[in-house]
Order: structure tokens, then C-alpha cells, then sequence
């Protein structure tokens, strides 16, 4: 079992609804991150939260919506998606964001496909 | 030219067999070397961290890394088929940002 929890676990839904992926660390980690990743493919980085704040937007598009509530729980708000965003949603944490390379650890994953 | 490479595979070996999954690097700059392992349907698992040259040993995981070459390797000794799954190098310039550049993954199958 990660330490990094995400749910659901598999979500399908159409072109227009709206859902949200949770993810949730007690790892006491300061930095959080949303990955996308594709069949055969690494994971590409989406968002990256340092303590609470967005650091980083890799150019996604605006129907992926990121939100940290507070230093445990990171959302990703899901709207008008594309079924080209069919993919494993990762959420991943660090205990900080800026520097001395920590080590990343991930979640399993939210298997997302849309219709 | 990529900035991580790492041998595509797939890979399929006998059990017991002595596995050697690489990448190489292209930026010197980097200073930390991660190797995660992914099950199918699963996220990627830290199997080992290092930020020196040298050797890092753990249990049957040998991570070796010569920063003069740009080499990073993972030994996986006495293979079993729970070992099947792929393997994904990843490094990280450290510094400002915590930012992961990983491999393409290495698919190992191990045979029974």
C-alpha cells in the first residue's frame, strides 16, 4: 500500500460532466503533484503545489483545474474533458518542492476514461 | 537529444537470472538518480535514491551510477517473476526546483 492515497480509483465519465480526483498524503510533505500519464508512456508532470500555492502550470488546459486545500489533500477538478485525456491521473509528494532533489512518491493512480 | 535515455526493451529473462536495466544522461548538471518500478495498473514505487557516484545496494538492487559516463544502471539479482514490471530511471537537478525527468521504461518480464 502508497502512502499517497487517491480516489476514486476508476472514474468514467462524458465529454460534459464535471468530477473531481482527490488525492491525500500524511507523510507531512510540503510539496504535491498531478501527473498525467499515457499506456507505454512516463508520467508528464501537470501541477506542482508547494506548500498550498501553485508553483508550477506545465501549459494544461483550463478543463483541468487544480486545487490544495490545505497540506494534506490536492484536487484536480475535471470539466468539458476530451477523450484524448483518457489516462492514469497520478498524484505524487515530496516533503519540499525547492531543492536537495527529494524523492517523489506516487500514488496508484486514477484510471480515467472518457466517453 | 533526450535529456534521459534509457533502453526500451521489452526485457524477458529466466528466473534467477541477473537483470541489468540503463539510462544515460545528457546534462551533467544533474545531481540525483531515482529508479521506480511500475506493475501494471499501479503508480510508480521509489525503489532506489542516490546523489553520488558509486554503488547503492538494497537487498537484490544494486543502483550504480558514474556521473563521468552520464550512466545510471539497476542490478536486480536472483530475478523472480514478482519482479516483472516496468522500470523507470528519473533524474533531478536538484536546486531550485524538485523537477523529475524520466525515462521512456524498461518492460522486464521474468519467466518461471
Amino acid at each position: 500500500d502508497t502512502e499517497v492515497t487517491q480516489t476514486p480509483k476508476h472514474l468514467v465519465m462524458g465529454m460534459t460532466n464535471k468530477k473531481s480526483l482527490k488525492c491525500e498524503q500524511h507523510m507531512g510533505h510540503r510539496a504535491m503533484y498531478w501527473y498525467k500519464q499515457k499506456a507505454k508512456k512516463p508520467p508528464e508532470l501537470m501541477f506542482v503545489y508547494s506548500y498550498e500555492k501553485l508553483s508550477i502550470n506545465e501549459s494544461v488546459p483550463s478543463r483541468f483545474s487544480p486545487e490544495c486545500p490545505n497540506s494534506s489533500l490536492l484536487n484536480l477538478h475535471l470539466h468539458a474533458l476530451q477523450p484524448e485525456d483518457s489516462a492514469l491521473y497520478l498524484c505524487a509528494s515530496s516533503l519540499t518542492w525547492d531543492g536537495n532533489g527529494q524523492p517523489q512518491h506516487f500514488g496508484d493512480g486514477t484510471r480515467l476514461s472518457i466517453l | 537529444q533526450k535529456e534521459v535515455e534509457q533502453d526500451p526493451g521489452p526485457l524477458s529473462v529466466p528466473e534467477g537470472a541477473i537483470v541489468s536495466l540503463n539510462c544515460t544522461y545528457s546534462n551533467s548538471a544533474f545531481q540525483y538518480f531515482m529508479w521506480y518500478r511500475q506493475y501494471s495498473r499501479k503508480g510508480p514505487e521509489l525503489l532506489m535514491y542516490t546523489y553520488s557516484s558509486g554503488n547503492k545496494e538494497d537487498g537484490r538492487f544494486t543502483a550504480q551510477v558514474d556521473k563521468s559516463s552520464k550512466y545510471i544502471s539497476l542490478f536486480i539479482r536472483d530475478s523472480q517473476p514478482s519482479d516483472s514490471a516496468t522500470y523507470l530511471c528519473a533524474v533531478n537537478y536538484g536546486g531550485a526546483t524538485n523537477k523529475l525527468i524520466f525515462g521512456t521504461g524498461t518492460l522486464l518480464a521474468v519467466q518461471p
